[in-house]
């Protein structure tokens, strides 16, 4: 029974470029959310998603932030444009329910 | 406002101890709250959770206590061992599917 799976681990990319961050829940769960994580800090909620659709995105920058998970396939965290402060450990977790949430190995990214 | 904070950021034990993690919460609508161990470079792992209308609750090792009048929880880890060692979140959950983290405990077990 595999648990929740990133990829990529780790991500480097210089200012300016595009990141994608995927995720894969577990199986039989439903629901996705996405965290995020500055050194030496708690975990942020940033975006909460079910199957083609968005459920809160109350944590998400307002600008170059997107995320998704389609019908079919990983949910994908997408940054445009990163800036040095985007640098930082994502952490995606899945949820039969609401509840037990459990997390990935996370994706580390540093923007150069 | 509304948050989790947990009130020793640092915290040493000898192995074979009992180590005791405290934290404290704000919002008295929280109805669940959880415990992660996060080791470095890896994801949070689940320990523990409780809902509201309990006040303890025991698993391997560890035991949850929830304090709704001072709104504190604690992780009671018996008998530590050095795989132990590790930062530990206490997060929180009012009803809206989304949890809310502390800052976190760094555990350390002295050989």
């Amino acid at each position: 029974n595999a648990g929740v799976m990133q990829n990529p681990r780790h991500l480097v990319r210089r200012r300016g470029q595009e990141a994608r961050l995927r995720c894969s829940p577990m199986k039989g769960h439903s629901h996705v959310y996405w965290y995020r994580q500055l050194p030496e800090e708690g975990l942020k909620f940033m975006v909460y998603l079910q199957k083609e659709n968005i459920i809160d995105e109350s944590g998400m920058p307002k600008e170059r932030f997107s995320a998704e998970f389609p019908k079919e396939g990983p949910s994908i965290l997408r940054i445009q444009q990163v800036v040095r402060g985007d640098s930082a450990a994502y952490f995606c977790a899945s949820s039969r329910t609401a509840y037990e949430q459990y997390f990935g190995p996370g994706t580390r990214l540093t923007v150069t | 406002g509304e948050s989790v904070g947990l009130h020793l950021p640092t915290l040493s034990v000898q192995e074979g101890d009992n180590s005791i993690i405290n934290c404290a919460y704000s919002n008295s609508a929280s109805d669940y709250f959880i415990w992660y161990k996060q080791e470095s470079g890896k994801g949070p792992q689940f320990i523990i959770d409780i809902r509201s209308n309990m006040d303890k609750r025991q698993g391997q090792r560890v035991t949850v206590l929830l304090n709704k009048t001072v709104k504190h929880l604690s992780l009671q880890i018996a008998a530590t061992q050095p795989g132990d060692s590790a930062v530990y979140f206490c997060a929180e959950n009012f009803g809206n599917e989304k949890l809310t983290f502390g800052t976190g405990t760094r555990l350390t077990i002295i050989p």
